[in-house]
């Protein structure tokens, strides 16, 4: 039981470039979510999906897409990178539907660097 | 004004210090309080919720004063272990998907 895998741990983009972040949870969990954290600011909320098929903004979700693969996967794309998306990035997974009194499991993380 | 706020030290303390935590929220129909803890380049992991009644494990007490909007955390006999980062964690309306993260105050228990 892994728990909450993130792909890959590192990476540094140039402006400009793609890439796809990879989120899996073998929890059986409905709710996926990712946020990013930046230095003395707490976690801020990107996308998530509250089931599979469905996906909703957060709080900053510009400059970013997501897909709900099925129930296990949730990924995170950053179409064309940016300075300001240097961030460190968490997946995190819930049991339920709505954050309700569920507990989050995250992830490991991805630090990212574009330069 | 941030939703969920901490002061974000650092705590410096000596091991077997008590220490106690503060934070404050502004949604007043938030419904459910966590404490995080997170290690240095690490991810977050639960701590403990917070009840309205105040709950206790082992040597760590948190409390809620809906009242005043703000929730505590208590360690006692402080260890070198329980240096980390500990962030504040609001959910807000029931069937929403409103997590606050504070942005976390920081600990070092010194030798």
């Amino acid at each position: 039981n892994a728990g909450v895998t993130q792909t890959p741990k590192f990476q540094v983009l140039k402006t400009g470039q793609s890439m796809t972040l990879q989120c899996a949870q073998d929890m059986n969990h409905n709710s996926m979510y990712w946020y990013r954290q930046d230095p003395g600011m707490g976690l801020r909320l990107i996308y998530y999906s509250a089931s599979e098929g469905t996906t909703d903004k957060g709080e900053v979700p510009n400059g970013y897409n997501v897909s709900r693969l099925n129930k296990r996967e949730f990924s995170l794309r950053l179409e064309s990178a940016a300075p300001s998306q240097t961030s460190v990035y968490f997946c995190a997974s819930l049991r339920s539907r709505h954050q309700s009194t569920d507990t989050q499991y995250f992830g490991p993380g991805t630090r990212l660097t574009v330069l | 004004r941030k939703e969920v706020e901490q002061d974000p030290g650092p705590f410096n303390v000596p091991e077997g210090a008590t220490v106690a935590f503060n934070c404050t929220y502004s949604n007043s129909a938030s419904q459910s309080f966590f404490w995080y803890r997170q290690d240095c380049r690490k991810e977050p992991k639960l701590l403990m919720s917070v009840y309205s009644s105040g709950n206790e494990d082992g040597r760590f007490t948190a409390q809620l004063n809906r009242a005043s909007q703000y929730i505590s955390l208590l360690i006692r006999d402080s260890k070198l272990s329980d240096s980390a980062t500990y962030l504040c964690v609001v959910n807000g309306e029931t069937g929403g998907f409103k997590t606050i993260f504070g942005a976390g105050t920081r600990l070092f228990v010194k030798a």
